[in-house]
């Protein structure tokens, strides 16, 4: 069935650093693939989107690229700051219902 | 309000106790999901209507959970007899006003049960 995997965490960086969460899936077909954010005491929202292969999804600062060969949806930002402290999901829509799949969420902790 | 709301955000159930829980989607939205978040896991699916069709309810975990959404707006999602492993985070998400448009949801707050 289809499943996505993400890095664990938690990823503890200085402000201004590079980030790079990994994300990895299987699915059969083409899903669309999605980074929510988690807000310390706050909902899910979406960060970036792509439902296509080589699609570039970006928002706020960060990206990831649908890389089809791979199998992976990497988030990127090139300078991290104090207020994206938040746990990340990676996801997967499938075709069928659009019902969510969901990685098991990564921690960050971005410290001054 | 602009947002999904669900209610009650807090829920502490007796084990055994039935419970249930509201959602109110974005206007229009045609679809909605209901996810269960275990404490730090991501959210799983429960189930999904489109309009007032529960499309697939393949992810409730037991006969004991029920959803319905009548109206085709406001959904619930009731538990009976409720048991210490239903505690989690719930989370409800409505999306696209057609369908979900290749995924795009938008979540509530969530409603976290606890069972004791």
């Amino acid at each position: 069935g289809n499943s996505v995997t993400q890095m664990e965490g938690p990823v503890t960086l200085s402000e201004e650093a590079f980030l790079t969460i990994n994300c990895t899936y299987t699915a059969t077909g083409y899903p669309s693939l999605f980074w929510y954010v988690q807000y310390p005491g706050e909902g899910l929202q979406l960060l970036l989107k792509a439902t296509k292969a080589d699609d570039k999804g970006s928002n706020k600062g960060f990206e990831a690229t649908y890389r089809k060969e791979t199998t992976s949806f990497h988030l990127e930002k090139g300078s991290v700051q104090v207020s994206d402290s938040a746990v990340y999901f990676c996801a997967l829509s499938d075709r069928g219902t659009d019902k969510l799949i969901f990685g098991t969420g990564t921690r960050l902790q971005v410290f001054p | 309000g602009a947002g999904v709301s669900q209610s009650p955000r807090y829920k502490v159930a007796k084990r055994g106790q039935d419970v249930a829980l509201r959602c109110d989607p974005i206007s229009g939205h045609v679809s909605l999901f209901w996810y269960q978040q275990a404490l730090g896991q991501g959210p799983e699916f429960l189930t999904y209507f489109q309009n007032e069709a529960q499309l697939d309810k393949s992810g409730l975990p037991s006969d004991r959970f029920f959803a319905e959404r009548p109206e085709g707006s406001v959904s619930t999602l009731k538990i009976q007899r409720t048991q210490q492993e239903d505690s989690a985070v719930y989370l409800c998400a409505s999306g696209g006003r057609v369908r979900a448009q290749g995924g795009e949801q938008y979540f509530g707050p969530g409603t976290r049960l606890t069972v004791t």
